[in-house]
């Protein structure tokens, strides 16, 4: 059964700052990693879909990579913004299932 | 381009009341997904499809029934609401699970009082 851990579950930063947002998983046969960003009240808007195949994927301020073999993935925000506050999620369908799992969140506050 | 699109937005249901949530994708995605989000729980969940006239159960299928008779559309049914089913539920579709990417709706906030 896929299990995906996000570390930390909230972070608060001032506007400028480079971080980190961490996703691990137990199953390691998985088939992708896709991060999310979902703000209060709203649904979730995809971010970024890395294949089982693949290590990185960039798109303007945010790159994500996967390792499979240690089981993570990565989201990195560049240069941090107000407007990047909100909660962030990785998800993964794995093994022999269809089910996407998901963490349950990284929220994350950026202060102007 | 509406993609993944929930029906209602909102809901209250007196205990004991039925109603059914309506999911549609204008993508022809294969694969369809209900989840419900709770404060601490994360994303559950609830039963998926992955083709027209499939369904299967989730984490939580409990008090819930689905429906896929047409590709385009997946159905939430509660045929008699409880208090534990006050949550948020969101609809996803995707083309596969291998290598596709999900997509969501903007999912329905359901009361049960």
């Amino acid at each position: 059964k896929q299990e995906v851990t996000q570390i930390p579950a909230a972070l608060s930063v001032p506007e400028g700052e480079n971080l980190v947002l961490n996703c691990s998983f137990t199953d390691s046969a998985i088939y992708n990693l896709q991060w999310f960003r979902q703000d209060p009240g709203k649904g979730l808007t995809s971010l970024l879909l890395i294949q089982s195949s693949q290590r990185e994927q960039t798109s303007g301020r945010l790159n994500a990579s996967l390792d499979k073999s240690s089981g993570r993935s990565t989201l990195y925000i560049a240069a941090s913004q107000p407007g990047d506050s909100a909660t962030y999620l990785c998800a993964g369908p794995g093994g022999s299932n269809y089910k996407l799992t998901f963490g349950k969140g990284t929220l994350l506050t950026v202060n102007p | 381009n509406a993609g993944v699109t929930q029906t209602p937005k909102f809901r209250v249901l007196k205990t004991g009341q039925s109603m059914t949530l309506l999911c549609a994708q204008d993508m022809n995605h294969e694969y369809m997904y209900w989840y419900r989000q709770d404060p601490g729980m994360g994303l559950r969940l609830i039963h998926y499809s992955v083709g027209e006239g499939t369904t299967a159960k989730g984490e939580v299928p409990d008090g819930y029934n689905v429906s896929r008779l047409k590709k385009q559309n997946f159905l939430l049914g509660l045929e008699s609401a409880a208090p534990s089913q006050t949550s948020v539920y969101f609809c996803a579709s995707s083309r596969g699970v291998s290598y596709a990417e999900a997509f969501f709706g903007q999912g329905t906030r359901l009361t049960v009082v």
